[in-house]
Order: C-alpha cells, then structure tokens, then sequence
C-alpha cells in the first residue's frame, strides 16, 4: 500500500502568515492528491483535488502544487477560520490513503 | 442538494458484527464510487473500503480485508457496510463519502456513525 507522510504533525502561526504543509508518497501517485480541512467535531472538507484545483467556494488563498511524490499545501495569509487540522489523500486504482494530519494552531 | 445520512452505529462486544448504511439523495447514486472512512478517537483519518457505482469492484484496506464487507442497493441509494469479528481498534466514527469521478476525492461526506467496540 501507498504510505503518506505529512509534515509538519503540528504547526504553530499567526493570523495572516503564510504557512506551507508537505505530504510525502511512498511511491509516485501522478497528481492523484487532494488536501482536506477538518475541524472538531465536523465532516472533512475537501479543498484541493488533483493536487493544485481549487474545490469550488474554496478561498483563494489557498493552494496546492506537487506531483510523483511531493506535494504542497500553502495558506497565504491565515484567517482565523483557517485553524483546523488538514489531511491530504492519495488515490490510485485500488486504494485511498490518508497523511497521518496536520494541526494548524494560532500562536 | 446532495445528502449522505449514516445510520447503525451501536456500542458491540469485540468479536461481534455491525452493519452500517448510508442513506444517500441529491445525485444518481448509480453513477458514483462511494467509500467509507473512519476516524477513532482524538486520531486521523483513515480510508477503510470503496466500491464501484455499478458495485462491481470493490477495495479494502488492509487493517479490515476478509471482516469487513462493502455493498451497495442502487434501487435503494444506499450504501452498506457489514461488519464482523470486530475488534476495539474499530472503535470509530464511520463517514460514508460520494467520490468525484474526475478527482476521486471526496467533495460529500455524511455527518457520520459512530461505532464502539467494548466488552
């Protein structure tokens, strides 16, 4: 199976700082990514697909680049709803795997 | 609108079975490979099975092969999954997702079950 490694596990930072999350493939998975926003207590919310699309209503000021085995999701300027833990997924033909998450704290 | 609605989460003895549906509407449901993904306590977010729209092809991840079963009723919209010789390591919210054909990402997800597994 398709090993993810996010880093960093937790991540502090201020409103209005540009923060950048990695997520590692044990093998190379194209551009078969997407990053996801959960906060507690609440369903995920899938922000990038396919590695650096935008999901609709999502704000610009997120993105994501990447592709074989490296993967980035930048915040250019945290907002205060921004705090929240984030996952990126892999696909590929017969399975789906989750990084292990990000947590997002205000400092 | 498209709705997922879980339902059958219980507290089970380890060892017992469980089955979880996903009641879904706003889309042709025929059309979508749909997956579970489970979260336990204060952890990540882990994949646990998909299935093909048609309900043709299905995937396990490892930690739930030969004990969990995926399924689908499209005359129904709904989506299933069958639980058996469950361990305290399942004990988990269970969200059922709606995959997008293009991405296969997860745009909707359900609010989720919850599953305990405890003696």
């Amino acid at each position: 199976d398709i090993q993810m490694t996010q880093s960093p596990s937790t991540l502090s930072a201020f409103v209005g700082d540009r923060v950048t999350i990695t997520c590692r493939a044990s093998q190379s998975i194209s551009n078969w990514l997407a990053w996801y926003q959960q906060k507690p207590g609440k369903a995920p919310k899938l922000l990038i697909y396919k590695a650096s699309s935008l999901e609709s209503g999502v704000p610009s000021r997120f993105s994501g680049s990447g592709s074989g085995t490296e993967f980035t999701l930048t915040i250019s300027s945290l907002q205060p709803d921004d705090f929240a833990t984030y996952y990126c997924q892999q696909y590929n033909s017969y399975s789906r795997t989750f990084g292990q998450g990000t947590k997002l704290e205000i400092k | 609108e498209v709705q997922l609605l879980e339902s059958g989460g219980d507290l089970v003895q380890p060892g017992g079975s469980l089955r979880l549906s996903c009641a879904a509407s706003g889309f042709t449901f025929s059309s979508y490979a749909m997956s579970w993904v489970r979260q336990a306590p204060g952890k990540g977010l882990e994949w646990v099975s998909g299935i093909s729209g048609s309900g043709a092809t299905t995937y396990y991840a490892d930690s739930v092969r030969g004990r969990f079963t995926i399924s689908r009723d499209n005359s129904k919209n709904t989506l299933y999954l069958q639980m058996n010789s469950l361990r305290a390591e399942d004990t988990a919210v269970y969200f059922c997702t709606k995959e997008s054909p293009y991405s296969h990402s997860c745009a909707y997800w359900g609010q989720g079950t919850l599953v305990t597994v405890s003696s």
